[in-house]
């Protein structure tokens, strides 16, 4: 079956600093993949996306690649904010029993001081 | 446009109490999922609607949980009887399906159910 394993959190950067979270997948195909955000007392926001292999996913400074042969789409970030604190959820789509169903990774909580 | 809204936000309820929640999904969304989001399990789907018919309801962890979307424009989850165990943030979130895997999910701002 398709699994998504993230880096376990929390991850606690200073303001500025540089960001890596990792993520990998397993596919029976070729799935989509996908960043998303959850701020305190909502829900999950689309970060990003890539739908084939070397696509670049990018938005709000946040980038991630989609990279077949190593199956993975790690996310980067330059320079964190404070505001950038948040649950962090890498995904994939692919063809499951006939349709298209998302699975998520458990999820990596990111902390940013001033 | 206005998103994935779901009710109630908050839900305190009795053990044993019936619980109903409820989503609209986003205009012209064929699909649904309800998930379930604890610290312990993190996020879980519990089953998935395309075109209102169910897909696969094989994550609804047991017969006291049943899902049902009468409409294109509205879902329920209901507990019957609830239990302390149920208490979590429930999520609903549609999406376009037209063929294409890459269509992202859109999320609800989730009910936050508490048992007690």
């Amino acid at each position: 079956g398709n699994s998504v394993t993230q880096m376990e959190g929390p991850v606690t950067l200073s303001e500025e600093a540089f960001l890596t979270i990792n993520c990998t997948y397993t596919a029976t195909g070729y799935p989509s993949l996908f960043w998303y955000v959850q701020y305190p007392g909502e829900g999950l926001q689309l970060l990003l996306k890539a739908t084939k292999a070397d696509d670049k996913g990018s938005n709000k400074g946040f980038e991630a690649t989609y990279r077949k042969e190593t199956t993975s789409f790690h996310l980067e970030k330059g320079s964190v904010q404070v505001s950038d604190s948040a649950v962090y959820f890498c995904a994939l789509s692919d063809l499951t029993g006939g349709s298209y169903i998302p699975t998520f990774g458990r999820g990596t909580s990111l902390i940013v001081h001033p | 446009d206005a998103g994935v809204i779901q009710s109630p936000r908050h839900e305190v309820t009795e053990m044993g109490q019936e619980v109903t929640l409820r989503c609209k999904p986003i205009s012209g969304h064929n699909s649904l999922f309800w998930y379930r989001q604890t610290m312990m399990r993190g996020l879980e789907l519990l089953i998935y609607f395309n075109n209102n018919v169910p897909i696969d309801d094989s994550g609804m962890p047991e017969d006291r949980f049943s899902a049902k979307m009468p409409n294109a424009s509205f879902s329920t989850l209901k507990i019957q009887p609830s239990e302390p165990r149920d208490s979590a943030v429930y999520f609903c979130a549609s999406s376009l399906v037209s063929g294409t895997k890459n269509q992202p999910q859109h999320f609800g701002d989730g009910t936050r159910l508490s048992i007690l």
